[in-house]
């Protein structure tokens, strides 16, 4: 069974970082293509991040330069470091697997909540 | 543009037919991809491609695109499809996603 388990949020004070995990289960997060998903309290889904099977990245333009993802292969496990956060970081933050281009995201974690707040 | 545009609110009467749409100039290249997230919880995978359905969703949703703007349609709605419909795709760039902003479903 396909499954993805995303920890590590929290509150955190404004400029501070965080690390988000993703486990995955069921399927290699090295053959797929890896996903972050934001929602804001009460607003839509944001696209946040992807890494590809070959490892190439990407970042929307609203935390490129403060987001790194990354995977470890040997933990079958999807990661976002997020560094510098404000407010408007706050959101609950989801995983979700994308088997190819037009596939869609077919797998979603239950996503983990940070509150970036003083 | 690298923009989806959805209208934030659609009403349908129980057993009747709605198009939720989705426009973006990426749509001309790229299919969009539609999701079913109902409050509390992680989006659903509804349509993919150019018209395809993940196993276990109902074959009264149906997906078709025209130009730059792609449909979901829900033909026959029950009272269990009300929620928010996100369509997603590319951008022009093919390598980063574009959300749109979501449509409000309501089953009358």
């Amino acid at each position: 069974e396909v499954q993805l388990v995303e920890s590590g949020g929290g509150l955190i004070q404004p400029g501070g970082s965080l690390r988000l995990s993703c486990v995955a289960s069921g399927f290699s997060v090295s053959s797929n293509y890896m996903n972050w998903v934001r929602q804001a309290p009460g607003k839509g889904l944001e696209w946040v991040s992807v890494i590809y099977s070959g490892g190439d990245t990407f970042y929307s333009d609203s935390v490129k330069g403060r987001f790194t993802i990354s995977r470890d292969n040997s933990r079958n496990t999807l990661y976002l470091q997020m560094n510098y956060l404000s407010a408007e970081d706050t959101a609950i933050y989801y995983c979700a697997r994308e088997s190819g281009v037009n596939s869609g995201f077919d797998s979603w974690g239950q996503g983990t909540l940070v509150t970036v707040s003083s | 543009s690298s923009e989806l545009t959805q209208d934030p609110a659609v009403s349908v009467a129980l057993g009747q037919t709605v198009r939720i749409t989705c426009q973006g100039d990426s749509l001309r290249s790229y299919y969009a991809s539609w999701y079913q997230q109902k409050p509390g919880q992680a989006p659903v995978l509804f349509i993919y491609g150019k018209n395809n359905r993940p196993s276990g969703i109902p074959d009264r949703f149906s997906g078709s695109r025209s130009g730059n703007t792609a449909s979901l349609t829900i033909t026959g709605s029950q009272a269990e499809d009300e929620a928010h419909y996100y369509c997603n795709s590319r951008d022009s760039s093919g390598y980063r996603v574009v959300f749109g902003g979501g449509t409000k479903l309501t089953v009358l």
